[in-house]
């Protein structure tokens, strides 16, 4: 059983769509995350939940709008996409020590 | 945040043990030292993590300086599956955020 999942793998889009990515966890933690990986491969982060509650919410423009239905879930929803929203998106979650990373989603804007 | 220092690239031979070393000289009483690594086109992983004690898990060991200004991962027998990018990080709880610095790519030669 995967962990932490996130849909789609892949995202191909021109600028200027609404896309959303999902993420979900079976692992029973209260804590998730999104991390934003650029082309120069730093990883950053930009949004944290505990328990559907949002609780960082790093420099991230307004255009990114993450959404926890109920702990297991944590979708990231990004309106008017631009070129620089290129980039791999990863899900995480926290518990027992360490976080636990989805595999990620490769968003692509031309 | 108290920041680490990693070496950008290190290389060893297959089967032989690697010591990737990490500076962390401002490094607070309660933070955690924690190494993640990401393998290409992966999600980062949990390694290991320690406070003050040397630990030992299947993966690595780590290696605490009595100060805990610098920490020490090793791999004991390395395999091509270990070439990947290296974190060292300081956390306070698993919970908190990562902020990942560039790391020490890994390269093995068979």
């Amino acid at each position: 059983d995967t962990a932490v999942s996130q849909t789609p793998k892949y995202l191909v889009t021109q600028m200027g769509n609404d896309k959303s990515i999902k993420c979900e966890q079976n692992l029973g933690h209260d804590t998730m995350y999104w991390y934003k990986q650029d082309s120069k491969k730093f990883l950053k982060i930009m949004f944290s939940y505990n328990n559907k509650e949002l609780i960082i919410n790093e420099t991230v423009p307004n255009r990114f709008s993450p959404k926890s239905p109920d702990k297991a879930h944590l979708n990231l929803h990004i309106n008017s996409l631009e070129l620089g929203d290129s980039a791999v998106y990863f899900c995480a979650s926290a518990g027992w020590g360490s976080q636990y990373f989805g595999p990620g989603t490769r968003l692509l804007v031309l | 945040d108290a920041k680490t220092t990693q070496p950008n690239s290190m290389e060893s031979n297959e089967e032989e043990p690697v010591h990737l070393p990490c500076n962390h000289s401002t490094i607070s009483g309660t933070d955690y030292i924690h190494w993640y690594r990401q393998l290409p086109s992966q999600g980062p992983e949990y390694v290991i993590h320690g406070l003050t004690s040397n630990v030992n898990n299947r993966m690595a060991s780590l290696a605490i300086a009595e100060d805990r200004k610098s920490s020490t991962l090793i791999l004991h027998r390395a395999t091509l599956r270990d070439a990947a990018v290296y974190y060292c990080i300081l956390l306070y709880s698993s919970a908190s955020k990562i902020i990942f610095g560039s790391g020490t790519r890994l390269s093995i030669r068979p």
